[in-house]
């Protein structure tokens, strides 16, 4: 079955200690990217990649980072997180950037303390 | 000027009814739009691409005036399963990124 998995789903954590949200594919699309949800706010793209070691920042990247070492994964980074990022996180893959469909993946609902 | 604009609403609606939803970007250069459908705490997903022609798809119609910027999603003969919050997104200025409407909230009733 073509899908986005993220892991992990749900996640409460403490300040300042780092996590990885990972994020996989099945589709070999090229393009994937990282958003958070936040009432009020909608969707903002954090960071996305065009191919394996090429990314780019989105509109709220600052206090996360991102690899892209394989075709199907692209894990979002929080080396020290803080309440601020408390959020619905959704990654998403695409065959070709911002022209095709977007696959969402589950979400990651994350809370900070 | 914020990108990507919606009414957030909740527009509430009785099932068979005819509700559309219009969405204003703010980049002439868009490319791509389209609208997605989210559910309470699920992820997007595609509804329909939107072209510059207007399409259908069963009880959905999506058209676009490029002239004055603003899509548009008509939902004729509302079901309760059409019950969700509908996202308008057109690709952005920089790259190949996407910019996100807030969402319409529709609620359709008995």
């Amino acid at each position: 079955e073509a899908q986005v998995t993220q892991n992990p789903r749900y996640l409460i954590t403490v300040t300042g200690k780092k996590l990885t949200v990972t994020c996989s594919q099945n589709m070999n699309h090229e393009y994937m990217s990282w958003y958070r949800q936040d009432p009020g706010l909608g969707l903002r793209q954090i960071y996305y990649s065009m191919n394996v070691e090429v990314t780019d920042k989105g509109d709220v990247p600052e206090g996360y980072k991102v690899s892209r070492k394989e075709k199907r994964n692209f894990p979002l980074i929080l080396e020290s997180p803080s309440p601020n990022q408390t959020s619905l996180y959704f990654c998403a893959s695409s065959p070709w950037g911002n022209t095709d469909t977007q696959y969402f993946g589950p979400g990651t609902r994350l809370t900070v303390l | 000027r914020k990108e990507v604009e919606q009414d957030p609403g909740p527009f509430n609606v009785p099932e068979g009814a005819t509700v559309a939803f219009n969405c204003t970007y703010s980049n002439s250069a868009s490319q791509s739009f389209f609208w997605y459908r989210q559910d309470c705490r699920k992820e997007p997903k595609l509804l329909m691409s939107v072209y510059s022609s207007g399409n259908e798809d069963g009880r959905f119609t999506a058209q676009l005036n490029r002239a004055s910027q603003y899509i548009s999603l008509l939902i004729r003969d509302s079901k309760l399963s059409d019950s969700a919050t509908y996202l308008c997104v057109v690709n952005g200025n920089s790259g190949y990124a996407l910019n996100f409407g807030k969402g319409t909230s529709l609620l359709v009733t008995p």
